[in-house]
C-alpha cells in the first residue's frame, strides 16, 4: 500500500540555521507529494506541493524537490525563524485518485533564539 | 473568512456516551473529510464524502458514523465512545475531484473519553 516515512522529531535548531526534514514514500506510479504545516493550536495548512518527478515546490522560503529515483521529497529552508516552529507533515496522493491524502507521522520543529 | 468550522473544540465523555462533531465549510467545496490525529501516528482518515449525498469509509471507520447533511455540512458521530477514541479530530474540505491534494482544515476538536 501507500505510505510516507518522515524523520522522527523533535528537531531543535537555532534561528538562522539550515533545516532539512527527510521524507520518503512508497507508492505505485507517480503520486503527487505535499508538505503541510500545523502551527500550535491550529489545523493543517498546505505549505507546498509537487505533482511530477523533478518538480520543485516552494513557499515561504521552504523548498522540496520530487525525486523519483530515491522516492524522496525532503523539506529544506536556508534560514529558519522562531515563527517556523510547528509540526510538518509530508503527504501523498496516489496517481489517478481523488484527494485522499496519506500522511506521514509529522516532524516537530522547534526554533530557538 | 471562516473556511472550515468545527464544533465543539473540546469535549470530555464517559465510556459509552454518544456525541456528534459538527463541521461546516463556506467555500462551496464538494469533498469533505474527517481525520483523527494521534501522537506518533500522524493523521488517519476516518470517513470522507466526495460529494453531497455520498460517504465512504477511510482507514479507521470502526466506531464512527457520518452524515453529509448538505453541501456545507459533514458530521461525525460516536455512538458509544471508547477510550481508544480519545484523539484530536480534524474536518477538512477540498474543492476538486482531481488529485490536487489541497485540503483546507478546521482547527480541530479535542475529545477525551474517560
Amino acid at each position: 500500500g501507500n505510505s510516507v516515512t518522515q524523520m522522527e522529531g523533535p528537531v531543535t535548531l537555532s534561528e538562522e540555521a539550515f533545516l532539512t526534514i527527510n521524507c520518503t514514500y512508497t507508492a505505485t506510479g507517480y503520486p503527487s507529494l505535499f508538505w503541510y504545516v500545523q502551527y500550535p493550536g491550529e489545523g493543517l495548512q498546505l505549505l507546498l506541493k509537487a505533482t511530477k518527478a523533478d518538480d520543485k515546490g516552494s513557499n515561504k522560503g521552504f523548498e522540496a524537490t520530487y525525486r523519483k529515483e530515491t522516492t524522496s521529497f525532503h523539506l529544506e529552508k536556508g534560514s529558519v525563524q522562531v515563527s517556523d516552529s510547528a509540526v510538518y507533515f509530508c503527504a501523498l496522493v496516489p496517481a489517478g485518485t481523488a484527494s485522499k491524502l496519506t500522511f506521514g507521522t509529522g516532524t516537530r520543529l522547534q526554533v530557538t533564539l | 473568512n471562516a473556511g472550515v468550522t468545527q464544533t465543539p473544540k473540546f469535549q470530555v465523555l464517559k465510556t459509552g456516551q454518544s456525541m456528534t462533531l459538527q463541521c461546516a465549510q463556506d467555500m462551496n467545496h464538494n469533498s469533505m473529510y474527517w481525520y483523527r490525529q494521534d501522537p506518533g501516528m500522524g493523521l488517519r482518515l476516518i470517513y470522507y464524502s466526495a460529494s453531497e449525498g455520498t460517504t465512504d469509509k477511510g482507514e479507521v471507520p470502526n466506531g464512527y458514523n457520518v452524515s453529509r447533511l448538505n453541501k456545507r455540512e459533514f458530521s461525525l458521530r460516536l455512538e458509544s465512545a471508547a477510550p481508544s477514541q480519545t484523539s484530536v479530530y480534524f474536518c477538512a474540505s477540498s474543492g476538486t475531484s482531481g488529485p490536487t491534494g489541497e485540503l483546507f482544515f478546521g482547527e480541530g476538536s479535542r475529545l477525551t473519553v474517560l
